[in-house]
């Protein structure tokens, strides 16, 4: 069973429209949840979220944690073609002895059309 | 500045035959990661070295994989024997400080080298 999922695994909007992108996950040992964007080989650092209800934003995009219910939701508001990537969402857990571990979703795909 | 380097870009091997990929990270950064992405699949961590210390090894896929780190800066991840499900983009990624610390939470990533094992 995967520790974490993504929805939807992929999207398809038009320029403009705004979109939001799901993550949830395991809360053994949880740390911090991460957002990546991957566009071609490697992926993008977005967001990393460690506390509940804390609103991070960069632009266009935002993103919250909800440690309660075990998810964290990206948004992207007034999309662009831009935008078209997959999105990566990542669980930062405690493996023990002083080690962390990231494991990441399966990606949605969003597409922006113009 | 210069960001986290990788090399080679692209490696085509035979099957059986050991691997070596590079990377370097950003200068002064003490946290180094190793990813492998296959096609059509998420991004699988692989291995993270914080530091002098003993790295967190258990993302390893086997024993056929290890990883080292010298002088706290460039890495070098081996395969031997390499089999056909190898093939994968294997991308490092370094930081200023672990991610678990909490008081940084830029991750830079390399350009990935493209393994194929023919």
């Amino acid at each position: 069973e995967d520790k974490v999922v993504q929805s939807p695994l992929s999207l398809v909007v038009h320029e403009g429209d705004t979109v939001t992108l799901n993550c949830s996950y395991e809360v053994t040992n949880f740390r911090s949840l991460l957002w990546y964007k991957q566009e071609k080989k490697a992926p993008t650092f977005l967001f990393m979220l460690t506390s509940s209800g804390i609103e991070k934003k960069s632009g266009r995009l935002s993103s919250i944690l909800d440690k309660k219910e075990l998810f964290s939701i990206l948004n992207i508001t007034a999309t662009q073609t831009g935008d078209s990537a997959v999105y990566l969402c990542a669980e930062l857990s405690y493996s023990g002895a002083g080690s962390y571990q990231l494991t990441f979703g399966k990606g949605t795909k969003l597409s922006v059309i113009p | 500045g210069a960001g986290v380097s990788q090399s080679p870009s692209n490696k085509v091997t035979e099957k059986g035959k050991d691997v070596e990929l590079r990377c370097d990270p950003i200068s002064g950064h003490t946290a180094l990661y190793w990813y492998r992405q296959s096609l059509g699949q998420g991004l699988e961590f692989l291995i993270y070295f914080q530091g002098n210390s003993a790295p967190d090894k258990s993302g390893l896929p086997s024993d056929r994989f290890s990883a080292e780190r010298t002088g706290g800066s460039v890495s070098t991840l081996t395969i031997q024997r390499t089999q056909q499900e190898d093939s994968a983009v294997y991308l490092c990624a370094s930081s200023s400080l672990p991610v678990s610390a909490g008081s940084t939470d830029t991750q830079y990533f390399g350009p990935g080298t493209r393994l194929t094992v023919l």
